[in-house]
């Protein structure tokens, strides 16, 4: 079993709706909750981090971890072409200073006009 | 503030062949990693430095693969010889050290596409 699953998509939605991408994990000691997002042939940028459980909310983005549950969720209100890109959830469990980041495989979004 | 820099952006090679890849974290970042992504996957961590020691190589195939941060700026992680599987985005990235308790973003490079044929 992968310490982070995460559904691979891909996801095509219409502009303007609402898109949910999660991620599972299985290691209880993980933290911090990242999600990055990956256009193509770049880097991963940081979008949101949330330390424990709650919502955090950044814009159009919102940000769920359920520590009970093991489940993270991304939320993004009126979905723009722009935001077509992969996804990363991330994890990690900070030791000694340190933090070592787990992702999963990231989930596929396309926006349509 | 200039970001993580990488050369070559593209590499194709021979299987057997060697191949190095070269990082400049952000300045001031102490933390510098390297993850290799395989398409369809994740950055999965191989090697992660603090200034020039190494705090964690558990998942570097140190059979072939080598990495280097002599004057705890920039580094290079080493090929040797390459094999079909080793074909993926290496990634690297830096961050600074934690402060309070926050959490240290990871900033990342656009990555070294490597073919091995």
């Amino acid at each position: 079993q992968k310490e982070v699953e995460q559904d691979p998509g891909p996801l095509s939605v219409p502009e303007g709706a609402i898109v949910s991408l999660n991620c599972t994990y299985s290691n209880s000691a993980f933290q911090y909750f990242m999600w990055y997002r990956q256009y193509s042939r770049k880097g991963p940028e940081l979008l949101m981090y949330t330390y424990s459980s709650g919502n955090k909310e950044d814009g159009r983005f919102t940000a769920q971890v359920d520590k009970s549950s093991k489940y993270i969720s991304l939320f993004i209100r009126d979905s723009q072409p722009s935001d077509s890109a992969t996804y990363l959830c991330a994890m990690s469990a900070t030791t000694g200073g340190y933090n070592k980041l787990i992702f999963g495989a990231g989930t596929r979004l396309a926006v349509h006009p | 503030e200039a970001g993580v820099a990488q050369s070559p952006r593209y590499k194709i090679i021979e299987k057997r062949q060697s191949v190095a890849f070269w990082c400049n974290p952000i300045s001031g970042h102490a933390t510098l990693y390297w993850y290799q992504q395989i398409l369809g996957q994740g950055p999965k961590l191989l090697i992660q430095f603090q200034n020039n020691g190494v705090v964690d190589d558990s998942q570097l195939p140190k059979d072939r693969f080598s990495a280097e941060r002599l004057k705890g700026v920039d580094s290079t992680l080493k090929i040797q010889p390459a094999k079909l599987e080793d074909s993926a985005v290496y990634l690297c990235a830096s961050s600074s050290r934690l402060a309070g308790g926050r959490y240290n973003e990871q900033f990342f490079g656009p990555g070294t596409r490597l073919t091995v044929l």
